[in-house]
């Protein structure tokens, strides 16, 4: 079973930041936060990841709480583009730890 | 660099008939994964390979046969489809703690 909630949908006006919240409050020492999305039907795509610290790449930033029992990734600057489905993995960082999916947060931006 | 391959794109197949889902890779990445996702769910882990030679079984294994001869080729085999297996597939690879990188997915529907 996924070991993270999400909200099931959220809204966001094009233009401004979108926050997508997860809890992970059974997350281990050695597990990372990941985030992908899934755009209509095509194959997820890769956002981020991270431990303890926050990170921020060309595509968003992620929040992890001091206590890692949540995390919050960041879109800075919504388009319409980034409507999708995304969804908060918590994994070891090797490839033998599958990614197990849940239902994810559906993002609509809007015009 | 093509990334994940994934033939066919779709296919429709009679219940009892056998395919194979093709998935081949360039990134030279050892780890490969195929998952189905239902209409409206998440990704759902059917099996995985660590290595040319070694596979594995996922979370929803049944009904599906996989074999890794090579570092590239990942086939996923139905012998007898049945209407559950009505879903879409997509193959995925990665390399330790990077992301995964997913195929555009192959939409099966049994009739």
């Amino acid at each position: 079973d996924a070991k993270t909630t999400q909200p099931p949908s959220m809204d966001c006006a094009e233009g401004r930041a979108a926050n997508l919240p997860c809890n992970h409050s059974t997350i281990s020492g050695n597990e990372y936060v990941y985030w992908y999305r899934q755009i209509h039907s095509q194959g997820p795509q890769y956002i981020i990841h991270g431990l303890k610290n926050n990170e921020t790449n060309e595509m968003a930033s992620l929040i992890i709480t001091e206590d890692r029992k949540s995390s919050t990734l960041i879109l800075p600057h919504a388009t319409l583009r980034d409507t999708a489905v995304y969804y908060c993995i918590v994994r070891v960082a090797i490839a033998t730890d599958k990614l197990i999916f849940g239902t994810g947060t559906r993002l609509q931006v809007f015009p | 660099n093509a990334g994940v391959t994934q033939t066919p794109k779709f296919r429709i197949l009679k219940i009892g008939q056998s395919m194979t889902l093709q998935c081949t890779q360039d990134m030279n990445h050892n780890y490969m994964y195929w998952y189905r996702q239902d209409p409206g769910m998440g990704l759902k882990l059917i099996y995985y390979s660590v290595g040319a030679g070694i596979t594995d079984k996922g979370e929803v294994p049944n009904g599906y046969n996989v074999s890794r001869s090579t570092t590239e080729d990942f086939p996923l085999r139905l012998e007898l489809a049945a209407p559950s297996q009505t879903s879409v597939y997509f193959c995925a690879t990665s390399r330790t703690n990077y992301g995964y990188t997913f195929g555009s997915g192959t939409r099966l529907t049994v009739v």
